[in-house]
């Protein structure tokens, strides 16, 4: 069964950094993509950053690209988001998303964690 | 950026059939994924590349794709249709993948 558990989440004051992780099993992992989409309160969904199977490609929205690093550990079978300088409008739940593909721009994510929630306030 | 559009509600009786777009330009040329959304659980795939059913997802739910509109179908809907779905596209010229801004289907 695959399984994808996000951990790292709080709350943080704005120009702070968190790091957020993702333990995912019941899969090989070093054969997919991975993603991170979020949702803030009430909010609809906004993918974050994607992961090649082997790194080797690596994708950030407009809004995240600079202060954010996406990184995995194919040893550790983890996903890593690494997240800095961050905002009030960064608050949401953050889901760790396995791709159903080795590449990131096919993006079908066909696995979901529970999500991480992080806020940001001082 | 690319800009998916879709509507915020859609209304339907139980055992009708329910159509939800997602508007893009030349949205045709792109592969769409839908994605269901129930209250307080995590987003699950219901049709991919536009038409593809994953396993385990009703043939109730089907997709097509065309011109400047994508239609998520959903047919004889049920109570546990009711959620919020979200249409996904991967957008080449910017390297980025793009959400549609959801739409909450209610069952009458």
């Amino acid at each position: 069964e695959v399984q994808l558990v996000e951990s790292g989440g709080g709350l943080v004051q704005p120009g702070r950094s968190l790091r957020l992780s993702c333990a995912a099993s019941g899969f090989t992992f070093d054969d997919y993509a991975m993603h991170w989409v979020r949702q803030a309160p009430g909010k609809g969904l906004e993918w974050v950053s994607g992961i090649s199977w082997n790194s080797g490609s690596i994708g950030y929205a407009d809004s995240v690209k600079g202060r954010f690093t996406i990184s995995r550990d194919n040893a550790k079978n983890s996903l890593y988001l690494q997240m800095n300088s961050l905002r009030a409008e960064d608050t949401a739940l953050y889901y760790c998303a396995k791709s159903s593909q080795g590449v990131v721009p096919a993006a079908i994510l066909d696995y979901w964690g529970q999500g991480t929630l992080v806020t940001v306030s001082s | 950026s690319y800009v998916l559009t879709q509507p915020p509600s859609v209304s339907v009786a139980p055992g009708k059939t329910a159509r939800i777009t997602c508007g893009g330009n030349n949205i045709g040329s792109k592969s769409v994924h839908w994605y269901q959304q129930k209250p307080g659980q995590a987003p699950v795939l219901v049709i991919y590349y536009d038409s593809d059913r994953p396993s385990g997802i009703p043939e109730r739910f089907s997709g097509s794709n065309s011109g400047n509109t994508a239609t998520l179908t959903i047919s004889r809907v049920e109570a546990g249709d009711e959620a919020d779905y979200y249409c996904q596209v991967w957008d080449s010229s910017s390297d980025l993948s793009v959400f549609g801004g959801g739409t909450k289907l209610t069952v009458l």
